[in-house]
C-alpha cells in the first residue's frame, strides 16, 4: 500500500480482555517497530523486528505484550488482560533499512486508539 | 540512557511570527536527530533531520541545526502559518540504530 495501515484505528476493551491490533507496512519494508503513546506523552518505545526476525523486545512493558511478524510484513500486537494503563495509541512505523544501517526516518501509520474500561 | 526534553506547549502564535520550539538531549555516542511533526488526525512524519554535529535539516521552512557543545536541536521557522499548527516531536536515534527516543511533544496553535 501506499502507507503504513494499522486497525482498528479505535478499540474499546474491557479490563481482563485480550485484544489484537494489526500493522501492514509499507511494502518491502524491511524493518517494523511498535510505539505506545500515552495521552500527553511523546512515543515510547515497545519491540522491533527485522523481517520475520523480532530483534528487540526490550520495550515490552510486561509478559502480557506480544508481537508477531511471522511472514516478515503483517505484524500484529496483542496485548493480554488488559488493564487500564494499557490505554494508549499503539503507533507503527516501518522502514527500508537494516539494523546498524538504519538511521530513524520511519513511516508511521496513524496508529490504533486502545481505551481500556 | 538516551533522553529528550523540549519545551512544554501549546505554543500560540499568530500567523507569520518567529517561532522557535527548544530541544535539547542526553546521549550516548553521536546521535542523529529529528524533528517529527504530527498534523491533526494524521500520522507522525518525519520534517527534517541532522546526522552529526554542525549539520543543518531543513524542510517547508522550518530549520533546526545540530549543536554538539551544547545537546541542542532547536526548531525555527521564520514566519508560521495557520496550516503549521500541529505537534512537533524532538527525537534522537543512536548510531546505527533507528529506535527513537521521543520527547513529549510541543503543540503549536497559529491564528489568524
Amino acid at each position: 500500500g501506499a502507507g503504513v495501515s494499522q486497525s482498528p484505528r479505535y478499540k474499546v476493551a474491557k479490563r481482563g480482555q485480550d485484544v489484537a491490533l494489526r500493522c501492514d507496512p509499507i511494502s518491502g519494508h524491511v524493518s517494523l517497530f511498535w510505539y505506545q503513546q500515552a495521552l500527553g506523552q511523546g512515543p515510547e518505545f515497545l519491540t522491533y523486528f527485522q523481517n520475520e526476525a523480532q530483534l528487540d523486545k526490550s520495550g515490552l512493558p510486561s509478559d502480557r505484550f506480544f508481537a508477531e511478524r511471522p511472514e516478515g510484513s503483517v505484524s500484529t500486537l496483542k496485548i493480554q488482560r488488559t488493564q487500564q494503563e494499557d490505554s494508549a495509541v499503539y503507533l507503527c512505523a516501518s522502514n527500508n533499512r537494516v539494523l546498524g544501517r538504519n538511521t530513524g526516518e520511519l513511516f508511521f501509520g496513524e496508529g490504533s486508539r486502545l481505551t481500556v474500561l | 540512557g538516551n533522553s529528550v526534553t523540549q519545551m512544554e506547549g501549546p505554543v500560540t502564535l499568530s500567523e507569520e511570527a518567529f517561532l522557535t520550539i527548544n530541544c535539547t538531549y542526553t546521549a550516548t555516542g553521536y546521535p542523529s536527530l529529528f524533528w517529527y511533526v504530527q498534523y491533526p488526525g494524521e500520522g507522525l512524519q518525519l520534517l527534517l533531520k541532522a546526522t552529526k554535529a554542525d549539520d543543518k535539516g531543513s524542510n517547508k521552512g522550518f530549520e533546526a541545526t545540530y549543536r554538539k557543545e551544547t545537546t541542542s536541536f532547536h526548531l525555527e521557522k521564520g514566519s508560521v502559518q495557520v496550516s503549521d499548527s500541529a505537534v512537533y516531536f524532538c527525537a534522537l536515534s543512536s548510531s546505527g540504530y533507528s529506535t527513537l527516543t521521543f520527547g513529549k511533544g510541543t503543540m503549536l496553535l497559529v491564528s489568524p
